[in-house]
């Protein structure tokens, strides 16, 4: 009964590069949810996803960064022309519900932009 | 502007002890409360939460208290022990559209000593 599986686990950037960070959800759940923290800070809302669906990405910078949750496979976050600013972890979470219960997260990709 | 607010960066108490983390929030359309556990390099993983309806909640060595009319919530850990050095994450939801929304704290770094 796996869990929420991110990869890469770690991801080394140059600026102007584009990372992917993929992101499959627990067996049974379809609604996905990035976080990104910062050095020092807590969690932040990105996006929710539900297949096909982008709910709210009203926590996800306007330029640069866009997700999706295809019909078949992961969720993926790009960002593309990444910037040191984006140094960051990101964490993917799943739940069965959209709307109650806890998230169940993954153990995140680290990003650094060189 | 933080909503959830986790003033006390670290805490470090004694094997057997009592462990009281601390966490306020100024938003009162919240109405749902997690507390998350983060060991190094993973993502979080939920603990336990309490609804605006309750003022305790507990499971185990665990306990869960909000003080609705301060906007303070507190996790009491007893007795505390080694394994449960991480770091704390505050978290909450409000009802309404955006429900599936989890605001986090910055965090508390838990460190139990043997």
């Amino acid at each position: 009964n796996a869990g929420v599986m991110q990869n890469p686990r770690h991801l080394v950037r140059r600026r102007g590069q584009e990372a992917r960070l993929r992101c499959s959800p627990m067996k049974g759940h379809s609604h996905v949810y990035w976080y990104r923290q910062l050095p020092e800070e807590g969690l932040k809302f990105m996006v929710y996803l539900q297949k096909e669906n982008i709910i709210d990405e009203s926590g996800m910078p306007k330029e640069r960064f866009s997700a999706e949750f295809p019909k078949e496979g992961p969720s993926i976050l790009r960002i593309q022309q990444v910037v040191r600013g984006d140094s960051a972890a990101y964490f993917c979470a799943s739940s069965p519900l959209g709307t109650d219960g806890e998230l169940f997260f993954g153990e995140g990709s680290r990003l650094t932009v060189l | 502007d933080q909503q959830v607010k986790q003033n006390s960066p670290s805490l470090s108490v004694q094997e057997g002890r009592i462990s009281i983390l601390n966490c306020d929030y100024t938003n009162s359309m919240f109405d749902y409360f997690l507390w998350y556990k983060k060991y190094p390099a993973e993502g979080p993983t939920f603990l336990i939460s309490i609804s605006s309806i309750k003022d305790k909640n507990e499971d185990g060595r665990f306990t869960v208290f909000l003080n609705k009319s301060a906007k303070h919530l507190s996790l009491h850990i007893v007795p505390s022990q080694p394994g449960d050095s991480a770091v704390y994450f505050c978290a909450a939801k409000g009802s309404g559209g955006s429900n599936y929304k989890l605001t986090f704290g910055k965090g508390t770094l838990l460190t139990v000593n043997p």
